[in-house]
């Protein structure tokens, strides 16, 4: 078990750019969570999959982001036409399904929009 | 809609002393809480997951309490290291698959 992994780990594009980050979660997790967190704020919660199926999006996800989980096993997050305030850090983190298991997250993948 | 408020929002104390993290929540209708710790520029670690029918959860010097009915939370540690120093999150899990989070408390643990 390598817990969950990221990629890539930092991230620098110009603003109208389309950028695409992978998250590879712990192999025997259900559920996989993308989150996105700003300097000195908590993680926002983004979208969320059980197995392949995206159940819950966040009004923050606005139509230029777009996740997918084909196969129930890795994830990746697109955002089209970066804005400057896309620059965050993006989270990713998965668990078993059920309120007695804790969610692990990977390392994040830093994004600068310039 | 669920908040989650953290205070204080940065604590610096001398090495050895124990001291408390505190975590309040506005909806008592959660399915669990969890503690996380977040070293700069990294992702976090859970550190304890307290499930709603549970009152706490210890793990060595790390002590996390839970009373649903007033909405609050504690992390206690114990005998404080220079290596705990970072921020800690609590977060709660409103049980419609979203998770919301505290903005953190950053602490640092003087030698």
């Amino acid at each position: 078990d390598t817990g969950v992994s990221q990629d890539p780990r930092h991230k620098i594009t110009k603003r109208g750019q389309n950028v695409t980050f992978r998250c590879d979660p712990i192999s025997e997790h259900n559920r996989l969570y993308w989150y996105r967190q700003t300097l000195g704020q908590g993680p926002e919660f983004l979208t969320y999959f059980q197995n392949e199926a995206q159940l819950e999006k966040s009004r923050l996800l606005s139509d230029r982001f777009s996740a997918e989980r084909p196969k129930g096993s890795f994830s990746t997050l697109e955002i089209q036409r970066t804005e400057q305030g896309d620059s965050a850090m993006y989270l990713c983190a998965s668990s078993f399904g059920g309120a007695r298991y804790e969610q692990y997250f990977g390392p994040g993948t830093r994004l600068t929009v310039t | 809609k669920q908040e989650v408020t953290q205070i204080p929002a940065a604590l610096s104390v001398p090495e050895g002393e124990n001291l408390v993290l505190n975590c309040s929540f506005t909806d008592s209708a959660i399915y669990n809480l969890q503690w996380f710790r977040q070293d700069p520029g990294k992702g976090l670690t859970s550190l304890l997951l307290i499930q709603s029918s549970q009152r706490e959860q210890t793990s060595g010097r790390l002590n996390a309490s839970l009373d649903k009915s007033s909405g609050r939370s504690t992390l206690y540690i114990a005998a404080s290291q220079p290596g705990d120093s970072a921020t800690y999150l609590c977060a709660v899990d409103t049980g419609g698959f979203k998770t919301i989070f505290g903005a953190g408390t950053r602490l640092f643990v003087k030698a």
